[in-house]
């Protein structure tokens, strides 16, 4: 079955750090891939997302690129803002005809400090 | 609407009860899901819904959980008997079709004492 393993965190940066967040997946067939971010007393949002292999998405200075070859979609920033203090999911969507759920990792806590 | 509704928004129940959650999904989406968000157990998908049609219900937990769909829009997800396991954020979410994007509700916070 489908799978993704992320760092748990918690993690803490200071404002203007790089920030890396690692995920890996396992999965039957060629999935779509995803960071959806959850801000504090929000809904969860799509950060953004890769549908082939060596696509890099993009967002709010955020980028991924989908990795077929060490199943990976490893998140990051060059330089973190307090604002993008959140609670970040990795997720993959098998194309399985209309049927797109997603399967998460259990989410990565930000922390960031000015 | 503008997004997904889901209500209402916090539900405490005494074990044992019975409790019926709502969805409004974003209007002109065909694709509706319930997932479970818990401490112990991440972000989970419970059932999805194509128009009124449920073709994968691979992710509810037991028996005790079911869901209906009505005129292609408004979802209910219930639970009989509820225990306290059954605590959790209970989401919501739709999709327009295609590889469109996934939007989510803010959620239920489901508390059983």
């Amino acid at each position: 079955g489908n799978s993704v393993t992320q760092m748990e965190g918690p993690v803490t940066l200071s404002e203007e750090a790089f920030l890396t967040i690692n995920c890996t997946y396992t999965a039957t067939g060629y999935p779509s891939l995803f960071w959806y971010v959850q801000y504090p007393g929000e809904g969860l949002q799509l950060l953004l997302k890769a549908t082939k292999a060596d696509d890099k998405g993009s967002n709010k200075g955020f980028e991924a690129t989908y990795r077929k070859e060490t199943t990976s979609f490893h998140l990051e920033k060059g330089s973190v803002q307090v604002s993008d203090s959140a609670v970040y999911f990795c997720a993959l969507s098998d194309l399985g005809g209309s049927n797109y759920k997603l399967t998460f990792g259990k989410g990565t806590l930000l922390t960031v400090n000015p | 609407g503008a997004g997904v509704s889901q209500s209402p928004s916090n539900k405490v129940t005494e074990k044992g009860k019975d409790v019926e959650l709502r969805c409004d999904p974003i209007s002109g989406h065909t694709a509706l899901y319930w997932y479970r968000q818990s401490l112990g157990q991440g972000l989970e998908f419970l059932i999805y819904f194509q128009g009124n049609s449920a073709p994968d219900k691979s992710g509810l937990p037991s028996d005790r959980f079911s869901a209906e769909r009505t005129g292609g829009s408004v979802s209910t997800l219930t639970i009989q008997r509820t225990q306290q396991e059954d605590s959790a954020v209970y989401l919501c979410a739709s999709t327009k079709g295609g590889q469109g994007t996934t939007f989510f509700g803010q959620g239920t916070r489901l508390t059983v004492v």
